[in-house]
């Protein structure tokens, strides 16, 4: 059964680069890590998403080992406007469907 | 606008008496899924359906039925509301099944259970 771990929360300052590590050990062979945001009283939206090695878009970098047991997400030079609650998400494949695992995500909060 | 609409996005019921939160997407995804998130828990999947008839169970769905008739809509329905069913609810939809990239989520339902 896949699951994921990520620290609880997270504190910055303005234009420090910001990671976030997030673990899932029991991650399918051909299963995409991804990475979403959410502000309060918003949905989650997608920020970047991975297989292996490091994947950046213009947002965000994602680191992910070999293994592929843990991912980190790069938030380069963070603003005030980065405060927010990030999940890392995997699938689980484990009963013939597809569960997506979002966790419990990590918050976020830059000080200025 | 490619989006996800959920309505409505409060509501405030009593225990026991039926409800159902409705969900529809415009953009022709196969992947549809519902929500709810509470405090210190993330997001958990109650259910999810991978197509049209085709529907299963998430990590939390005692309590919720879905039905999946056409592929924009997916409603949620508690056929008996309990306190504990009290929640920030979202439903979600993806162009692909299988993959975890892509999710377009609705704007939420909080609803409160009393």
């Amino acid at each position: 059964l896949a699951k994921t771990t990520q620290p609880i929360s997270m504190d910055s300052y303005e234009g420090q680069e910001v990671n976030i590590t997030c673990s899932h050990n029991n991650i399918a062979t051909n299963d995409y890590i991804t990475w979403y945001q959410q502000f309060p009283s918003q949905g989650p939206r997608f920020i970047i998403q991975g297989y292996k090695t490091k994947v950046t878009n213009e947002v965000a970098s994602l680191f992910i080992p070999a293994d592929r047991k843990s991912s980190t997400l790069s938030l380069p030079r963070v603003s005030l406007s980065d405060t927010a609650v990030y999940y890392c998400l995997v699938g689980d494949r484990g009963t013939g469907g597809f569960k997506t695992i979002f966790g419990a995500g990590t918050r976020l909060f830059v000080k200025a | 606008e490619a989006q996800v609409t959920q309505n409505p996005r409060y509501l405030i019921t009593v225990t026991g008496k039926k409800l159902t939160v409705t969900c529809s997407q415009n953009m022709n995804h196969e992947y549809m899924s519902w929500y709810r998130q509470d405090p210190g828990l993330g997001l958990r999947q109650i259910y999810y359906s991978m197509n049209v008839e085709v529907t299963d169970k998430g990590d939390v769905p005692e309590g919720y039925k879905v039905s999946r008739k056409e592929k924009r809509n997916f409603p949620l329905i508690l056929e008996s509301p309990s306190p504990n069913q009290t929640s920030l609810y979202f439903c979600a939809s993806s162009l692909y099944t299988g993959r975890s990239d892509g999710y377009t989520f609705g704007s939420g339902t909080r609803l409160t259970v009393v």
